[in-house]
């Protein structure tokens, strides 16, 4: 399967401050990827689709000047959680999907950032 | 959109013992189906897949079987050990979607 990592693996930050976490592909070319966001003991919750080149897609209910997607490449998509506040606090993965995204493609995730704000 | 449920939300098995979890989804487009183990402070990782072209799927320990009339799928573990106790979650998604629904988890502890 796809080989996926995140940086960093857990963050602390202040209130009021910016975070950014990295998603690299290593293995392959990634068009598209996907951020979720999953709360302790809870299931994995779609954020945003990542697209290379072009605007991330995000779900509703997700403020898109909150969270900033950036897809500069194929191999990188970057989640920026702008002005950070304690209830951003979560556990931040992302995943991309080899073999096309259309008709299941089989998704990959990494291994996921812990984020804890202050 | 797509709704996917999940259960037991949790299971214990004694090693040794055969785990089975049930998802039922309730798109009729949907047409992929994988399963996901998570352990605790880590990714999900893909232990195994389906598609709707076949009704059960085997990888060693593992099987996969689907019922597209009923809509359900289910996740059996044989032979369970210990390193098998995690967090598995279902999933499925749709030609008309490539968005993954996911199952609420099921959290499997195996007993030594």
């Amino acid at each position: 399967g796809a080989v996926v990592s995140q940086h960093p693996s857990w963050v602390i930050c202040k209130s009021g401050t910016s975070v950014k976490i990295e998603c690299r592909s290593l293995d392959f070319q990634a068009t598209t990827m996907f951020w979720y966001r999953q709360f302790p003991k809870q299931s994995l919750m779609l954020m945003a689709t990542s697209n290379e080149g072009s605007k991330a897609t995000y779900e509703q209910g997700v403020e898109k000047d909150k969270f900033l997607i950036n897809h500069a490449s194929l191999t990188l998509s970057t989640l920026t959680v702008t002005s950070a506040h304690p209830e951003d606090s979560s556990f931040y993965i992302c995943s991309l999907a080899h073999g096309g995204i259309w008709g299941g493609g089989t998704q990959y995730f990494g291994p996921g950032t812990r984020l804890t704000v202050l | 959109g797509e709704n996917v449920e999940q259960h037991p939300s949790t299971l214990s098995v004694q090693e040794g013992d055969s785990a089975v979890i049930k998802c039922t989804y309730s798109d009729s487009a949907s047409n992929y189906f994988p399963w996901y183990k998570q352990e605790l402070g880590k990714g999900p990782q893909l232990i195994i897949d389906i598609r709707s072209n076949v009704g059960e799927k085997k990888d060693q320990r593992i099987a996969v079987t689907l019922n597209k009339t009923a809509k359900h799928f289910s996740l059996h573990i044989t032979e369970t050990q210990p390193e098998d106790s995690a967090v598995y979650f279902c999933a499925a998604s749709s030609l008309n979607d490539y968005k993954l629904s996911f199952g609420a988890g099921t959290t499997v502890t195996v007993r030594a």
